[in-house]
């Protein structure tokens, strides 16, 4: 559960839908996290996922997983400037397994 | 509920000294784990408590220890600072049964001069 890797940058309209994919390696079952960071804060959790499911959809955000090729994805529906920040997706394995992030940034 | 707290918020040290960061976890979380930040390396995790025990640990030189209390508050201390201890170290709180959500703090962060 080591290699969790994201693509690093996301620019996105407002009122748009934000896609962020990740990619983990860890075969077992886990627990799949999505977490925000803003500007000099810490991480807040958004959404989570066990591996064992498809798809979790918690208002805006809807997540997807495919096992069979160990993809997560984060989507934002009607992204608004708030939205603008890095997520970080993370895989559980006694520990969290951090991608480096993906920078969204939402233009008017 | 209140949150995860760390303090202080930002600390400046020189190299050589050392340094002592404390996290209040959630109430009712045992487990309480840390986690650096930087630029180049990203989230990387430290060590985690749970019940006054050190669970599970990181790959990070023995500069770097921690201590959780019966309370469950946790501290980390970085002994002998070097520059490249420069970063944001975050707690994260969680009941610590297995199904983990783990919340974290605004964090703590650290230069080194």
């Amino acid at each position: 559960g080591e290699d969790v890797e994201q693509s690093l940058f996301l620019s996105v309209r407002e009122g748009d839908s934000s896609v962020i994919n990740c990619t983990y390696t860890d075969s077992s079952s886990t627990y799949l996290y999505w977490y925000k960071q803003e500007p000099g804060a810490g991480l807040q959790l958004l959404t989570y996922i066990f591996s064992n499911m498809d798809m979790k959809q918690d208002q805006r955000l809807t997540v997807l997983l495919n096992k069979k090729d160990k993809h997560l994805s984060l989507r934002i529906a009607d992204t608004q400037t708030g939205d603008s920040a890095i997520y970080f997706c993370a895989e559980w394995d006694y520990k969290l397994s951090f991608g480096a992030g993906t920078t969204v940034t939402v233009r008017a | 509920k209140a949150g995860v707290t760390q303090t202080p918020r930002y600390l400046i040290k020189t190299r050589g000294q050392q340094v002592t960061l404390s996290c209040s976890p959630i109430s009712g979380h045992r487990s309480v784990s840390w986690y650096q930040q930087t630029p180049g390396q990203g989230l990387q995790f430290l060590f985690e408590y749970f019940s006054e025990t050190q669970r599970n640990k990181g790959n990070f030189p023995g500069r770097f220890s921690g201590r959780q209390f019966s309370n469950s508050r946790s501290e980390m201390n970085v002994s002998t600072l070097e520059l490249g201890d420069s970063a944001l170290y975050l707690c994260a709180s969680s009941l610590g049964e297995g199904t983990e959500k783990l919340f974290f703090g605004s964090g703590t962060q650290l230069s080194v001069l």
